[in-house]
């Protein structure tokens, strides 16, 4: 079963549009960790943010913003006022203390800014 | 520190050769790990190492698949025999301390095309 589930498969926006790409994950640990990574065109893998499941604390960083809700099970990710260098494709990730912590990814969201 | 190492960044190779890939981790990390991605199947783990130790290697897909780490400094993925649907992007990555708990540093992948 899919433990990270980002259902947006492709997302295109203009440049400056605020895009919001979505994560939900499913786990029964109490203790684990959410991860977003970046692939640019070029094909490495960026990291961006790692969150524990203790601290629900929204994060900001410059024109990133991390939304993280245990209600909902969701980690989403913000970008605002979206630039052409931010296209890429975005994962999201889920490391559960009961998996031994390996890195489960979702399946990616492509993002592709326009000028 | 130079990143994670990986050679050769390109593979192609004939069905039914033997393919192997290496990686060097970032000096002082105690873990690493092999992930394959593809299309089909996105970012999937295969196997990762604490201190040179296999700790879980469910995701290698089949016994044609084989890992080492003889050293801290040093892992081979081995493909014997290679088949066309090994045909992927494999990336190392290394963490510090606890697996998933900390970022994972990924090197540039070995793109490998089995003909």
């Amino acid at each position: 079963a899919q433990k990270v589930t980002q259902a947006q498969t492709e997302i295109s926006v203009v440049e400056k549009e605020d895009v919001t790409l979505d994560c939900v994950y499913e786990t029964r640990d109490t203790t684990y960790y959410l991860f977003w990574y970046k692939q640019p065109p070029s094909g490495e893998l960026v990291f961006l943010i790692r969150r524990n499941s203790f601290d629900e604390q929204n994060e900001i960083s410059g024109r990133y913003s991390w939304n993280f809700q245990k209600s909902t099970s969701s980690f989403n990710f913000t970008i605002t006022a979206s630039q052409v260098v931010d296209s890429a494709v975005y994962f999201c990730a889920l490391s559960e203390r009961n998996s031994g912590y390996a890195l489960n990814f979702g399946k990616g969201t492509s993002l592709l800014v326009t000028p | 520190d130079a990143g994670v190492i990986q050679s050769p960044r390109h593979e192609v190779t004939e069905m039914g050769q033997e393919v192997t890939l290496r990686c060097k981790p970032i000096s002082g990390h105690d873990y690493l790990f092999w992930y394959r991605q593809t299309m089909m199947r996105g970012l999937e783990l295969l196997i990762y190492f604490n201190n040179n130790v296999p700790i879980d290697d469910s995701g290698m897909p089949e016994d044609r698949f084989s890992a080492k780490m003889p050293n801290a400094s040093f892992s081979t993925l081995k493909i014997q025999p290679s088949e066309p649907r090994d045909s992927a992007v494999y990336f190392c990555a290394s963490t510090p301390g606890l697996a998933g708990v900390n970022e994972q540093f990924f090197g540039p992948g070995t793109r490998l095309t089995v003909l």
